[in-house]
């Protein structure tokens, strides 16, 4: 079936670095995209969306970029902090549905 | 948004009994799930929990295993029963929360379940 899945299982990154997590999703009838960071022993935190009639989105510090050519999402996370160590998540959804979510980068944001 | 609690945040088990597992959410919703995630791995839905009706289970998952159960718009349970060691996984409750369209979907801090 349909699947999202990510190019990186790991990122390390130096604090102030900008990093950058990529997700690739195969389900062409996606409207809605995704990204949830998940911190050690928490759940999924809601970061940023944005919807298939747009190709960029900015937010407090990140920013998601959507290439529907290709089927290709990645977030942006400018000078990288500490606290930003996480798993990162994409996930893809028809709006009617519910979301897929796909594998996870572990980012580490090293001092 | 919505705050979501979650009981036990973490358990130990023995191999062949169950564990209910409760959610609580701060308002009323209309969609609520369960999702597991595995070690290292990415969250997989569980089912849907419906208010006043029977769950609704994805493909791999059946009600004898995970019984839900929804008795109204802010709280839902879910039992891991006749437990194994392949049970072992963080159970999250996630709800979704009327925002315009699209809705936006919450997460509750997960139960660590591990069974020995």
């Amino acid at each position: 079936g349909e699947s999202v899945g990510l190019h990186l299982p790991t990122l390390s990154v130096q604090e102030g670095d900008n990093s950058i997590i990529n997700c690739a999703y195969s389900n062409s009838a996606s409207d809605y995209f995704i990204w949830y960071k998940q911190e050690s022993g928490k759940g999924p935190q809601f970061i940023i969306d944005i919807r298939s009639n747009m190709d960029k989105r900015q937010g407090q510090r990140v920013t998601v970029l959507l290439n529907k050519t290709v089927k290709h999402l990645s977030l942006q996370i400018a000078a990288t902090q500490p606290g930003d160590s996480a798993v990162y998540f994409c996930a893809e959804r028809e709006l009617s549905y519910i979301p897929t979510f796909g594998r996870g980068t572990s980012l580490i944001v090293h001092p | 948004s919505a705050v979501i609690s979650q009981k036990p945040s973490r358990d130990i088990c023995q191999r062949g009994t169950s564990l209910t597992i409760q959610c609580q959410v701060d308002s009323q919703v209309t969609m609520m799930f369960w999702y597991r995630q595995q070690p290292g791995q990415s969250l997989t839905l569980i089912a849907t929990a419906n208010q006043g009706s029977e769950a609704t289970y994805e493909s791999g998952f059946v009600i004898d295993k995970f019984p839900i159960s929804r008795p109204n718009l802010t709280f839902s349970t879910l039992t891991v029963s006749n437990m194994s060691p392949e049970d072992s996984s963080i159970y999250l409750c996630s709800v979704e929360v009327l925002a315009g369209d699209p809705n936006t979907q919450y997460f509750g801090p997960g139960t660590r379940l591990t069974v020995l």
